[in-house]
């Protein structure tokens, strides 16, 4: 099984909702991965987990809360957000952050905040 | 200037042409990665390559190490191919630096 997988594909939410994105692998993987990425733009790295534990927090809003509450489930919980938020929410995974490995990318969750 | 130069941002081709999408980078990289992403979100690594050149059906991606520098070309183009091409390394570990991608139409 070489597939990231992400639920769910579309979410519509209001700035004073509480909502979760899941993402799940079952690769083995220990690095997993959240990235937000805007319309016509690349990717932007949010949170790197590494054997379960948040490795890296690119100065991402408190709105924002990343768990990993195993080695195969990445979730990332929101609360409070704001329309600029909106945007296509890519997961993503490899064998260990520090090695030089490609990354899985799921197909995304597509947020619109309202 | 970004560290990750992408060219061109656009490209409209043909049905059948060969194709050249080119990326320069200005880091010392453990890894180039080239990714493709159709519309709708989901994205694929087509390659991951620290030296010489990888091939793929249709596709090839090359790279020279001492310019800084890698081309993605895609032979006998197809409608299909039509996707946002990115360019990406790794510097250590597993963590992407993208360039800005590059708009891939190839008409019937």
């Amino acid at each position: 099984d070489t597939e990231v997988t992400q639920t769910p594909k579309h979410l519509v939410m209001g700035m004073t909702n509480k909502k979760s994105l899941k993402c799940e692998q079952h690769m083995g993987h220990r690095a997993m991965y959240w990235y937000k990425q805007k319309a016509k733009k690349p990717p932007e790295l949010m949170f790197v987990y590494s054997y379960e534990k948040l490795s890296i927090n690119e100065s991402v809003p408190s709105r924002f809360s990343p768990e990993c509450p195993n080695s195969s489930l990445l979730n990332l919980h929101l609360h409070a957000l704001q329309p600029e938020d909106s945007a296509l929410y890519l997961c993503a995974s490899s064998q260990k952050l520090e090695l030089y490995n490609e990354q899985f990318f799921g197909p995304g969750t597509r947020l619109t905040v309202l | 200037k970004n560290e990750v130069e992408q060219s061109p941002q656009n490209l409209t081709a043909q049905e059948g042409e060969f194709i050249t999408i080119n990326c320069s980078y200005s880091v010392g990289i453990s890894a180039l990665h080239w990714l493709q992403q159709h519309p709708g979100g989901g994205i694929v690594s087509l390659f991951m390559l620290s030296s010489g050149k990888k091939k793929h059906g249709r596709l090839i991606a090359t790279i020279n190490i001492q310019e800084k520098h890698s081309s993605l070309h895609i032979t006998a183009s197809h409608p299909r191919d039509s996707a946002v091409y990115i360019c990406a390394v790794t510097a250590s570990g597993s963590r992407l630096t993208f360039g800005e991608g590059t708009q891939l139409t190839v008409n019937p």
